[in-house]
């Protein structure tokens, strides 16, 4: 979508190896979430940002770590990985968090561990 | 948690109405509806939301019922673009964490 996007768009990697994602935004919104998206789970929210610096956690967190270090970006990274973490990563930026404003999304990143 | 009940999949001619129900009973006076769909594997996207007034844009309308518990999306006339996943989520006002998307209704739109 216009304003966003991920990097890479494919990604194979090992088991146990570390995994950085990047979302980039053009839009200057403030908000910026990770999700994640698996057959029969819908979208799970990952983590969150609601500033430079300021993040939180979402519904399944666990094994994965953010940072926000400038507006435009938000990286996603995966420690060491698992095949669990096997998913399409989807990112999605807000301009607030009023009920008027909503998500626009990124064309996701497709992950596989092996 | 989604806080909303979908049927999984629906079928629609092309050219007629598409009308996809939502079931929130639970939802609260401060919480809006809100529509996205996802076409295959793209990123979801926004397509209306409400509070109670029925809302109407050049996408779709949103028909929401009285008591609040259901609602409904009408596209008012299909095309084999509109095959997608439609989600609808009940968001909370102010709350933007609490954006849970459940597993969606698949709509095929046939010729």
């Amino acid at each position: 979508d216009a304003g966003i996007t991920q990097s890479p768009r494919h990604k194979v990697t090992e088991t146990g190896t570390p995994v950085t994602l990047r979302c980039h935004q053009t839009e200057n919104h403030r908000y910026m979430y990770w999700y994640r998206q698996d057959p029969g789970h819908g979208l799970r929210l990952i983590h969150y940002s609601y500033g430079v610096k300021d993040t939180d956690k979402g519904e399944v967190s666990d094994g994965y770590s953010v940072s926000r270090s400038k507006t435009e970006d938000f990286l996603l990274t995966l420690e060491s990985a698992t095949s669990s973490q096997t998913s399409v990563y989807f990112c999605a930026i807000s301009e607030g968090t009023a009920v008027n404003y909503g998500y626009t999304f990124g064309s996701g990143t497709r992950l596989t561990v092996v | 948690d989604a806080k909303t009940t979908q049927p999984p999949s629906m079928d629609c001619a092309e050219g007629r109405a598409a009308n996809l129900p939502c079931n929130h009973s639970t939802i609260s006076g401060n919480e809006y509806v809100y529509w996205y769909r996802q076409i295959h594997s793209q990123g979801p996207q926004y397509i209306i939301h409400g509070l109670k007034n029925n809302e109407t844009n050049e996408m779709a309308s949103l028909i929401i019922t009285e008591d609040r518990k259901s609602s409904t999306l009408i596209l008012p006339h299909a095309t084999l673009r509109d095959t997608a996943v439609y989600y609808c989520i009940v968001r909370e006002q102010y709350n933007f964490n609490k954006f849970y998307f459940g597993s969606g209704t698949k709509l095929n739109v046939k010729p």
